[in-house]
């Protein structure tokens, strides 16, 4: 089966570094998620990248997938507090339809004023 | 409110005892997902149901575990003589699959603690 690693595992930054957080698959992605995890709570959606090459952007969090479908990383552009969680990136297990979202174990970001 | 929600958030439990999770998705979301999530680890699926019909549960979850989605509409995750290790946080998650976007809704999870 399919599994997400991710690195680094944890990840202090001070307020207003940029950073990145990569996650690799041992299988080809079909579908892959970053979502952010406050402590304790839910997880909420980032984006979802699907093509080779494709990248995207919601205010200081871009994401990009490789060519070989295979890694992606998660980059934030001066960083704030705000954006202190963990970061976990998922991927679709059936590459013709969306079932089941495994995913990675996690990065860990803190931001330090 | 419109979200996902669990209940309850929280439980504390003597080990083999028996323990039920609830979870109400969005209204309109046809598709419901169950995780566990352990302390520095991701969620770790359980099982999905589309409608009322549960369409895969993971090798992951013995015989103790059980879940239902009655009327399509809310489930229950049961949990039978739970062992020190089912300690978790539960997750659930719905989806509207014809319009899959890769988005889960999450809920903010209901945390076992098994003394």
């Amino acid at each position: 089966s399919q599994e997400l690693e991710q690195s680094p595992q944890s990840l202090i930054v001070q307020e207003g570094k940029n950073l990145t957080i990569n996650c690799t698959s041992s299988k080809t992605l079909y579908g892959l998620y970053w979502y952010k995890q406050k402590y304790g709570e839910g997880l909420i959606f980032l984006m979802m990248l699907q093509k080779g090459g494709e990248e995207k952007s919601h205010e200081k969090i871009t994401a990009k997938l490789d060519e070989k479908k295979q890694q992606s990383s998660l980059h934030i552009t001066a960083s704030q507090p705000s954006h202190a969680g963990i970061y976990l990136c998922g991927a679709d297990q059936n590459q013709t339809s969306y079932d089941k979202v495994i995913f990675g174990p996690g990065t860990s970001l803190s931001v330090i004023p | 409110d419109t979200g996902v929600s669990q209940d309850p958030r929280h439980k504390i439990t003597k080990r083999g005892q028996n323990v039920t999770f609830r979870c109400d998705p969005i209204s309109e979301h046809n598709r419901l997902y169950w995780y566990r999530q352990t302390l520095g680890q991701g969620p770790e699926f359980l099982t999905y149901f589309q409608n009322e019909a549960q369409l895969e549960k993971s090798r992951l979850l013995s015989d103790r575990f059980s879940a239902e989605r009655p009327k399509g509409s809310f489930s229950t995750l049961e949990i039978q003589r739970t062992e020190q290790g089912d300690s978790a946080m539960y997750l659930c998650a719905s989806s509207l699959a014809a319009t899959h976007t890769g988005e889960l809704f999450f809920g903010e999870g209901s945390r076992l603690t098994v003394l």
